[in-house]
């Protein structure tokens, strides 16, 4: 059974600083994973996506991931009051083929 | 980017009855479209993969003669909860994949329908 784990928080971070959001997946097949940001009553936003091992950087916003440990993490730096929102770790097992299995979630809180 | 619609944004009824909920791709051809479904402080959970001109697939444990899902055209995904009951209310979020643009391989998401069911 395919299980995307995530710590469900709240994460605390001061503004400007770094926030860092963890995930891990349990079917090691998969080849896709996606980072959403969903505010609450609304639907997901996509941040990034990224399927190949290692780092992948757009703005203040970087993926990475280690497929051999099954882990997924997004760092957001500088971070915002505005970056303040759930944060799902979605993963897809079939490039570009299937629905996507989402983790329950991190809520993210920037304080000022 | 690519512009998904659903309709109604919130629907209530009476428990027992029919609600059809409709998902649009408005820019592009949609040849897949997925039917998630979120309770509240919940992630969201796929319930169907429906493909243009095919029979959904849904996920284990998803009633496919409750869930409705009719894809008929390549902008166009109907889900439809038949004789709904209050532990049907959630929200109701649809995406579709454009693959002719496909470029970044992503899902574009609906604003999500509110079902609540009295």
């Amino acid at each position: 059974q395919k299980e995307v784990e995530q710590n469900s928080g709240p994460l605390s971070v001061p503004e400007g600083a770094i926030a860092s959001l963890n995930c891990t997946y349990s079917d090691r097949g998969s080849q896709s994973f996606f980072w959403y940001r969903q505010y609450s009553g609304k639907s997901p936003e996509l941040i990034m996506f990224i399927y190949s091992n290692g780092d992948k950087e757009d703005g203040r916003f970087t993926a990475q991931l280690n497929k051999a440990s099954q882990y997924v993490s997004l760092l957001i730096r500088d971070s915002q009051p505005s970056d303040s929102a759930t944060y799902l770790c979605a993963v897809e097992l079939r490039w570009g083929a299937d629905g996507l299995t989402f983790g329950k979630g991190t809520h993210l809180i920037i304080q000022p | 980017g690519a512009v998904v619609s659903q309709h109604p944004s919130r629907v209530i009824c009476k428990s027992g009855t029919s609600v059809k909920i409709e998902c649009r791709s408005l820019d592009f051809q949609a040849t897949t479209m997925f039917w998630y479904r979120q309770f509240p402080k919940k992630s969201l959970m796929l319930m169907a993969t429906s493909n243009e001109g095919s029979k959904a697939t849904y996920e284990q444990g998803v009633e496919k003669d409750k869930f409705l899902i009719n894809h008929a055209s390549l902008t166009l995904s109907t889900l439809t909860v038949t004789s709904a009951h209050p532990e049907d209310s959630s929200f109701y979020i649809c995406s579709a994949r454009d693959w002719a643009g496909g470029y970044y391989n992503e899902q574009f998401f609906g604003p999500g329908t509110r079902l609540t069911v009295l």
